[in-house]
């Protein structure tokens, strides 16, 4: 079984509507992260979180909510879609000494009409 | 400006080719320096990590590092068609638990 999966791999939505984005891991990781990628964007932290207690803003917070029920899940939500956050979204963990290396999931293509 | 530049390609080679794939960047603060490789339709995976300047080999692979020209390298000899993915540059600052700032990606494409 994979250590970082994300739910759900694609979805289409409308503007408007609210999306949530889940990410769940077995690595026992305590840091967790949330990215979106753009073509030619690269990877752009969202959200990331050091610990259960622990949220922080990302490059690119606005519109997007975060919420780390457990250590092994982080979710993500557009509270309102809007076509522009059409991308593909990534979830990442790493360990509390090294941040360098992240372990990335499937990721999750979303669309907003 | 972005802080870390780099070639979107595609850049296609033939099969046993030497690639080489860079990035340059602007903030001297950065101090680790890893590659990490995604392919299609899949998440990113990290390839070579490096610290402050020099160079790393692990097999096929050798990852440069020239912090006074703000530019790193990524070689692959003898590459396979399996080496086809798109290659992000990373990098974060003096702390290991900093934030990684990723470079855009270069497409890469080896033909048999």
């Amino acid at each position: 079984d994979a250590d970082v999966t994300q739910t759900p791999r694609n979805r289409i939505t409308k503007t408007g509507k609210r999306i949530m984005l889940e990410c769940s891991q077995t690595k026992g990781h305590d840091r967790m992260y949330w990215y979106r990628q753009d073509p030619g964007l690269g990877l752009r932290l969202i959200y990331y979180s050091f610990d259960v207690k622990d949220i922080n803003k990302g490059e690119i917070s606005d519109g997007y909510s975060v919420s780390r029920q457990a250590q092994a899940k982080f979710s993500l939500s557009l509270e309102s879609a809007i076509p522009n956050q059409t991308a593909l979204y990534f979830c990442a963990t790493s360990d509390l000494v090294n941040g360098n290396e992240q372990f990335f999931g499937p990721g999750t293509r979303l669309t907003v009409l | 400006q972005k802080e870390v530049e780099q070639d979107p390609g595609p850049l296609s080679v033939p099969e046993g080719a030497i690639v080489s794939l860079n990035c340059t960047y602007s903030n001297s603060a950065f101090q680790y320096f890893m590659w990490y490789r995604q392919y299609s339709r899949k998440g990113p995976e990290l390839l070579m990590y490096t610290y402050s300047s020099g160079n790393k080999e692990d097999g096929r692979f050798t990852a440069q590092v020239d912090k006074s020209s703000k530019y790193i390298s990524l070689f692959i000899r003898d590459s396979q068609p399996s080496d086809s993915a798109t290659y992000l540059c990373a990098m974060s600052g003096q702390n290991a638990g900093n934030m990684l700032t990723f470079g855009g990606g270069t497409r890469l494409m080896v033909k048999p």
